[in-house]
């Protein structure tokens, strides 16, 4: 168990929603990454929040957008659902301090399927 | 721009032996970090290893060692005494910069099978 929490781990929508997934980091954590992995394919960096503000951002469409609360739990809001869309969505999280290598701790992920 | 190539999709390799993952990757930052993740076919990201690039020496993990060649860029995942377990996604991936660290970017992966 990593220690981040990701919900809902399995999601099936229709093209053209919306929908929201949620992260909380591992406790004292406080960067979050945002992850794309679409079927047989390497995690596409999406975002990263640190501490609620946005730090760097990746291949993030313009139909998504993310944002990390003062409790340093986040969201990833993907809209206008198209096929494609369809994915493994991971959250991470990460100790951001002197003396710690900076891996990423994973969530178990969020598998999104759009029909 | 930070780039990571994994040039083997696939590889095998026999029950108790050893194989290396190639991983090789470019920036020009001369602070950066490099990682190894496995993924089994249950999907969740499992961290493997960590080398920094000042680390004077190739860092291990139990079955684990990373063969670190900074002149060349290289960052080879070794597993030793390979397991059926160990059958699964294998990712290297690398963050630039010091404690306030960037994103971190990911390899297109290698899928190992173990054959018994």
């Amino acid at each position: 168990d990593s220690g981040v929490t990701q919900t809902p781990k399995h999601l099936i929508t229709a093209t053209g929603q919306r929908v929201t997934l949620r992260c909380s980091p591992r406790s004292g954590d406080l960067s979050v990454y945002w992850y794309q992995q679409s079927l047989d394919q390497g995690l596409q960096f999406l975002i990263q929040y640190y501490n609620g503000e946005e730090r760097a951002k990746g291949n993030i469409l313009e139909r998504f957008s993310a944002q990390q609360f003062p409790d340093l739990h986040s969201e990833l809001n993907l809209s206008s659902l198209e096929l494609g869309d369809s994915a493994l969505y991971f959250c991470a999280s990460s100790v951001e301090a002197s003396g710690h290598t900076g891996e990423l701790f994973f969530g178990e992920g969020s598998r999104l399927t759009v029909l | 721009a930070q780039k990571i190539t994994q040039t083997q999709p696939g590889m095998f390799v026999q029950e108790k032996e050893a194989v290396t993952l190639d991983c090789t990757y470019d920036t020009s930052d001369p602070s950066y970090g490099l990682f190894w993740y496995k993924q089994p076919s249950s999907g969740e990201m499992i961290f493997l290893i960590y080398q920094g690039s000042y680390d004077q020496q190739n860092a291990t993990e139990g079955r684990y060692s990373l063969n670190f060649q900074k002149a060349r860029k290289s960052a080879n995942l070794v597993i030793s005494a390979s397991q059926l377990g160990d059958s699964a996604m294998y990712f290297c991936a690398m963050r630039e910069g010091g404690y306030n660290n960037n994103d971190m970017r990911f390899g297109a992966g290698t899928r190992l099978t173990v054959k018994p």
